[in-house]
Parts: structure tokens; C-alpha cells; sequence
């Protein structure tokens, strides 16, 4: 199975700012990755797929790039909304998620 | 707009079976290609298996292989997952979720939920 890894695993940040979490395959999967937002008690969203389109109705802050195996979220301006859990998820095989990245309020 | 309403919490103890079901409004399951992904608490996601379209046959993962089984009824659009010999280690929170037109396996609707807890 494909392995998927992301960093960090946590940290703080302060509405407005510019964040990026990093999203690494153990092998490579072209651009066959999705990333989802999950808020506490609710199930997950999904942001972008293919590595970098948007998914109709996600704010034009969030942005994906990358292909191979290392890949990136951004989020251009973090709002209050934002501060939540991403998980990346690779398809180019049989799903496998990363452990999640949780962004918290400084 | 695809909606998904699971069954509600579930307590089991250990052997025990448990099945969860996930009714589909807005689509019909035949349009849809339906997964189950789990959450334990306070960890990460972990996809159980999906039907792939292009195959055309349901899609397990291995470590669920054997213990698993994902059904539908078309003539009320409900999905069923069902998981066998139950263990401590099943509690989670457990998800339906469709895939997504660009994808078999990326999950662009999901239901609410459905916590089963595994205790003796």
C-alpha cells in the first residue's frame, strides 16, 4: 500500500496568515491526491482533487500543487473558518489517507 | 445535491456483528459509487473499501478482507456496511461517502457518521 505522510503533524497560526502543509507518497502517484478539511464531530470536506483543481464551492484561498509525491496545501489567508484538520488522500491506488494536520488558533 | 443519512450509534461487544446502513436522497445508489471509511477516535481516516465502476465490483481493503461486507438495496437507495468479529480496536466512527466523477475514490459527499463502540 501507498503510504502517505504529512507535515506538520500540528501547529498555530493566526487569522490572516499564509499557511502551507506538505503532503509526501511513498511512491510516486502523478497527481492523483485529494485533500479534505474535517472540523471536531463532523465528516470530512473535500477541498481539491487532482492534486490542484478545486472542488465547486471551496474559497479561492485554498490552492494545491505538486505531482510525484510531494504535494502542498495552501491556504492564502486563513480565516476563522479555516482552523481545522487536513488529511491528504492519495487515489492512484486503492485509498490511502495521511494521518492529518491539524491548524489550530495562535 | 447527494445527501447521506446513516443509522444511529451502535454498542456491540467483542464477536459481535454490526451493520450500518447509509440512505441515499438526490441520486439514486445506482449513480453512485459508494465508500465506507472509518475513524477511530481521535485518529486519522481509513477507507474500508468502495465500488469501482470501471470494474464493476466492490473494492475491500486488505486488512478488512474477510470481515467486511458492503451492500446495497437499490429499491430503497441504501447502502450497508457490514464488519464481523468485532474487536476493541473497531470503535470509530464509521462514514459513507460517494466518489466523485473525476474520481472513483476521491469522496465528495459523506454522511454524518455512525459511531459503533465495541465493549464487553
Amino acid at each position: 500500500a501507498i503510504r502517505m505522510t504529512q507535515s506538520p503533524s500540528s501547529f498555530s497560526a493566526s487569522t490572516g496568515d499564509r499557511v502551507t502543509i506538505t503532503c509526501r507518497a511513498s511512491q510516486g502517484i502523478s497527481s492523483y491526491l485529494a485533500w479534505y478539511q474535517q472540523k471536531p464531530g463532523k465528516a470530512p470536506k473535500l477541498l481539491i482533487y487532482a492534486a490542484s483543481t478545486l472542488q465547486s464551492g471551496v474559497p479561492s484561498r485554498f490552492s494545491g500543487s505538486g505531482s510525484g509525491t510531494d504535494f502542498t496545501l495552501t491556504i492564502s489567508c486563513l480565516q476563522s473558518e479555516d482552523f481545522a484538520t487536513y488529511y491528504c488522500q492519495q487515489y492512484y491506488s486503492y485509498p490511502t489517507f495521511g494521518p492529518g494536520t491539524k491548524v489550530d488558533i495562535k | 445535491q447527494v445527501q447521506l443519512v446513516q443509522s444511529g450509534a451502535e454498542v456491540k461487544k467483542p464477536g459481535a456483528s454490526v451493520k450500518v446502513s447509509c440512505k441515499v436522497s438526490g441520486y439514486t445508489l445506482t449513480e453512485l459509487s459508494m465508500h465506507w471509511v472509518r475513524q477511530a477516535p481521535g485518529k486519522g481516516l481509513e477507507w474500508m473499501g468502495g465500488f469501482d465502476p470501471e470494474d464493476g465490483e466492490t473494492i475491500y481493503a486488505q486488512k478488512f478482507q474477510g470481515r467486511v461486507t458492503m451492500t446495497e438495496d437499490t429499491s430503497t437507495d441504501t447502502a450497508y456496511m457490514e464488519l464481523s468479529s468485532l474487536r476493541s480496536e473497531d470503535t470509530a466512527v464509521y462514514y459513507c461517502a460517494t466518489g466523485h466523477s473525476s474520481g472513483w475514490s476521491v469522496l465528495d459527499y459523506w454522511g454524518q457518521g455512525t459511531l459503533v463502540t465495541v465493549s464487553s
